[in-house]
């Protein structure tokens, strides 16, 4: 399979504990990006990465949220001290320099 | 923040019937995207259309953009039940990375 790969598919965790998700982007792609989607509405972007480097990130990233791309290949998204608010599908795309964007399947957050 | 808005917000039609979505943005724009969603599942990319673009074909789909307006729309002809699903527009807002995405259009094919 070449498409973006993400893991877990789903998570329910409690509020206050701390979740990572980890993405795989198609291999010869450069760019990776982390989304998030509530309900009922588009995806929100959270924050894009070039290789290993992380170029932008979006305010609504608090704190509590850090990304990494530590050798340009897989990505992890940790959330720290979960809140009910962050109860979403987070979603992670790839690209090359063409600009398509392929997304993942997404992983499902629940925090009770 | 949401770029783009879908219009309408959701549609019902019949088998067999066209569908057509349109997406407003508010930016000047490289690119515009075109995505569908099953319910709970990612996004699949359905076409990319460039800013000199004003046309663009792909099996079902036609797209259409208008820059001086700011708007595109997307046709799906003959349309199936497998159709059933959330389309979203997303542009790069001026060439940025990111995709910024409207709310979608939610379109049912009954059978």
């Amino acid at each position: 399979d070449t498409g973006v790969s993400q893991d877990p598919r789903h998570k329910i965790t409690k509020r206050g504990q701390n979740v990572t998700f980890r993405c795989d982007p198609i291999s010869e792609h450069n760019r990776l990006y982390w989304y998030r989607q509530t309900l009922g509405q588009g995806p929100e972007f959270l924050t894009y990465f070039q290789n290993e480097a992380q170029l932008e990130k979006s305010r609504l990233l608090s704190d509590r949220f850090s990304a990494e791309r530590p050798k340009g290949s897989f990505s992890t998204l940790e959330i720290q001290r979960t809140e009910q608010g962050d109860s979403a599908m987070y979603l992670c795309a790839s690209s090359s320099d063409r600009g398509e964007k392929f997304f993942g399947p997404g992983t499902r957050l629940t925090v009770l | 923040s949401q770029q783009g808005e879908e219009d309408p917000q959701a549609l019902s039609i019949q088998e067999g019937e066209n569908a057509t979505m349109n997406c407003s943005y508010k930016t000047s724009i490289n690119n515009l995207q075109w995505y569908r969603q099953n319910s709970g599942r990612g996004l699949v990319h359905l076409i990319l259309i460039r800013s000199n673009e004003r046309e663009k074909h792909s099996g079902r789909l036609r797209v259409t953009l208008d820059t001086s307006k700011k708007s595109s729309s997307l046709l799906i002809t003959a349309s199936r039940a497998a159709d059933t699903a959330s389309y979203f527009c997303a542009t790069d807002e001026g060439g940025a990375q990111k995709l910024v995405f409207g709310q979608g259009t939610r379109l049912t094919i009954n059978p």
